[in-house]
């Protein structure tokens, strides 16, 4: 079975800081990563995933992830930070199996940006 | 446009009562689940449906159900069963073949205890 962990449960950072969020997996076969982001009183929206090809995963929002195998980790990064960037940060992995694959979430890292 | 939608946004239940959590997508999509999301947990697989008239358990299904009548509609009811309910409860839906396919999420039912 696959399994997340998000070690850090949250990340207090200064805004236009860099911050990276920790994402290590666990799983015996292939498998495909996402990063999920949560405003307060919000489902859930995709962020980015790592399929297959490039390691290196990049958002429309300036953010990006690192796919490392040999790590097991998919951390995500961004350069700088806006106040805007606070939320809560899920990450997630699925068996890269043909067919229906649930997908295990990780415990969160809620982000604060402060000014 | 598309998307998920789940009612009611706040929802009571008082004790020994049953509660439905309503959930309608318009993505066409065949896979729906329902999580329940506390507080340092992350999200937990309650119920999951890859095709109408059909579902199965997730990781935490005792004291819920659910059914699975048309493709846009999977209802989750919350059962007196239940004894620890209050929670966010998040309904997903996704294409059902292929591993590759995110999820697409509502925007949440909060159920809480009166």
């Amino acid at each position: 079975a696959q399994s997340v962990t998000q070690l850090d449960s949250q990340v207090p950072v200064f805004e236009e800081a860099p911050v990276e969020l920790r994402c290590n997996y666990s799983s015996s076969v292939s498998v495909y990563l996402f990063w999920y982001v949560q405003y307060p009183n919000q489902g859930l929206q995709l962020l980015l995933k790592y399929l297959s090809g490039s390691t290196l995963v990049e958002s429309i929002n300036g953010f990006e992830a690192e796919f490392n195998k040999s790590q097991t980790s998919f951390h995500l990064r961004k350069p700088s930070v806006h106040i805007s960037d606070t939320a809560e940060y899920f990450c997630a992995v699925r068996r890269s199996n043909t067919g229906f694959q649930k997908l295990v979430f990780g415990t969160g890292t809620r982000l604060l940006v402060s000014p | 446009d598309g998307g998920i939608t789940q009612s009611p946004k706040y929802l009571f239940r008082k004790e020994g009562q049953n509660v439905t959590l309503s959930c309608e997508q318009n993505l066409n999509h065949d896979a729906m689940y329902w999580y329940r999301q506390d507080p340092g947990q992350g999200l937990r697989l309650i119920y999951y449906s890859q095709i109408v008239n059909d579902f199965q358990k997730g990781d935490i299904a005792e004291g819920y159900s659910v059914s699975r009548e048309k493709k846009e509609s999977f209802p989750l009811t919350v059962t007196s069963a239940q004894k620890n309910p209050t929670a966010f409860y998040l309904c997903a839906s996704s294409w059902a073949w292929g591993s590759n396919q995110p999820q697409h999420f509502g925007d949440g039912t909060r159920l809480s205890i009166l």
